[in-house]
């Protein structure tokens, strides 16, 4: 079974520029969750959406939405970008307790 | 609020030692699950293993073995005669247990593990 696929792999946006990412969950997961890892930290939770439904919302502004389509893959949005946005963009499908994450996206700003 | 914490920046041994990681974490939930995660130079975090809150007995899987103390929040990650191929960044995550709360983790900072021949 594939893994979670996440498109594109590298991306290079200008300051205020709007991106969108997106993210194909593994067959049967229902839900997804999105996380920014700024190089040399941990990944920050930014969205988790279930069943379309977003479930969960870390503290990110609102330049970050993000959406699930009813087939369950899944938009991250970012408007007005800053330079302080670049970083690893990953997305984890998950059917229960454990998330099961995708290669990511790496996004620079400039 | 959830807090993992990894105090260890980074670690260096020389192949076929141990490597023990640590992770220590806060949380008001009763109830969740705690988790380590590998993520090599190409990014992507790879599952290693999972514990849930209410069951701290320790447990070896191949080269992995685990450490969790409730009491003391701790949930510790030894590698046995490490490997070249060890060489990664090693993150701990804080998850829920409810609906309402899993697939929102809280990771920590992570730990860089380097492993020379």
């Amino acid at each position: 079974d594939a893994g979670v696929t996440q498109s594109p792999t590298h991306l290079i946006k200008t300051r205020g520029q709007h991106v969108t990412l997106r993210c194909s969950p593994i067959s049967g997961h229902k839900s997804v969750s999105w996380y920014q890892q700024v190089l040399g930290q941990g990944p920050q939770f930014i969205f988790q959406y279930y069943e379309k439904e977003e479930r969960g919302r870390g503290n990110f502004p609102d330049r970050f939405s993000a959406r699930q389509f009813p087939n369950y893959s899944s938009e991250l949005n970012v408007n007005a970008l800053l330079l302080g946005d670049s970083a690893l963009y990953l997305c984890a499908s998950s059917y229960s307790y454990e998330q099961y994450f995708g290669p990511g996206t790496r996004l620079t700003v400039t | 609020a959830q807090k993992v914490t990894q105090a260890q920046t980074e670690i260096s041994v020389v192949e076929k030692e141990d490597v023990t990681l640590d992770c220590v974490y806060e949380t008001r939930d009763t109830t969740y699950y705690l988790f380590w995660y590998k993520q090599p130079p190409s990014g992507e975090l790879v599952f290693l293993i999972r514990r849930n809150s209410f069951d701290e007995q320790n447990e070896i899987s191949g080269r992995y073995s685990w450490n969790f103390q409730k009491s003391t929040s701790s949930f510790n990650f030894t590698i046995t005669a490490s490997q070249v191929v060890d060489s990664a960044v090693y993150f701990c995550a804080l998850g829920g247990m409810t609906t309402d709360s899993w697939g929102k983790f809280q990771f920590g900072a992570g730990t860089q593990v380097v492993v020379t021949p």
